[in-house]
């Protein structure tokens, strides 16, 4: 039972055009959201996370908005960079996080930006 | 910075072999966790950690047990390899301060 998901496993964009990175999840109990993007052969780093209060956060080029009703949130870049290509995970917990309550990660975007 | 650290980036061992994969973190954080990495499948967690000898099970442990006998340093062991669990495995460990989990660079484990 997939409680996060996203839909698109790979997207495509131009470089300076706006990347829309999406993320659905089914548990109403999940109240603090992030996003992580990865590197091949590297860890996940920390991209910008969300807590339920809100239905935006931004920082720089990178905003995230959620949509509580309809348990929908989505990453934006903009401008994408080349150095943006990447796969971008979700993950959402019930609290803040921890061993207590533990992140859900989704499958992954593939974003390639193209030059 | 925090540095989670693993020990090796690459691995090619044998079916029914026994894998240490070792993780050390610097920061003095409590919990740790134990990921693989597949595609198509995202990040699944196999083995947490709450403090030093404390373990619970994640949502995929079959085929794994983990040590935390210091805090700073969390192992996973595969028992027996076998060629399914030829993965991506991500340590991070978690920060109470940000509610950011730390991850590792990862190690690529080949099961032949």
């Amino acid at each position: 039972d997939q409680q996060v998901k996203q839909n698109s496993p790979s997207l495509s964009v131009q470089e300076g055009r706006i990347s829309i990175l999406n993320c659905d999840y089914t548990n109403s109990m999940f109240d603090y959201f992030l996003w992580y993007k990865k590197y091949p052969a590297e860890g996940p780093t920390f991209l910008i996370s969300i807590s339920s209060i809100k239905d935006k956060n931004e920082d720089g080029r990178f905003t995230v908005f959620l949509n509580k009703s309809a348990k929908h949130l989505s990453l934006h870049i903009v401008p994408s960079q080349p150095g943006d290509s990447a796969v971008y995970f979700c993950a959402a917990s019930k609290g803040y996080g921890g061993a207590t309550n533990k992140l859900i990660f989704g499958t992954g975007t593939l974003l390639a930006v193209q030059p | 910075d925090v540095k989670v650290t693993q020990s090796s980036r690459y691995l090619v061992k044998r079916t029914g072999e026994k894998v240490f994969l070792e993780c050390v973190q610097d920061m003095d954080h409590e919990n740790m966790f134990w990921y693989r990495q597949d595609p198509g499948l995202g990040l699944r967690l196999i083995y947490f950690s709450y403090d030093v000898k404390m373990k619970e099970k994640g949502d995929i442990p079959e085929g794994y047990s983990v040590s935390r006998e210091k805090k700073e340093r969390f192992s996973l062991i595969l028992e027996s390899a076998s060629t399914n669990q030829t993965s991506m495995y991500l340590c991070a460990s978690w920060s109470s301060n940000t509610g950011e989990l730390f991850f590792g660079e990862g190690s690529r484990l080949t099961v032949l």
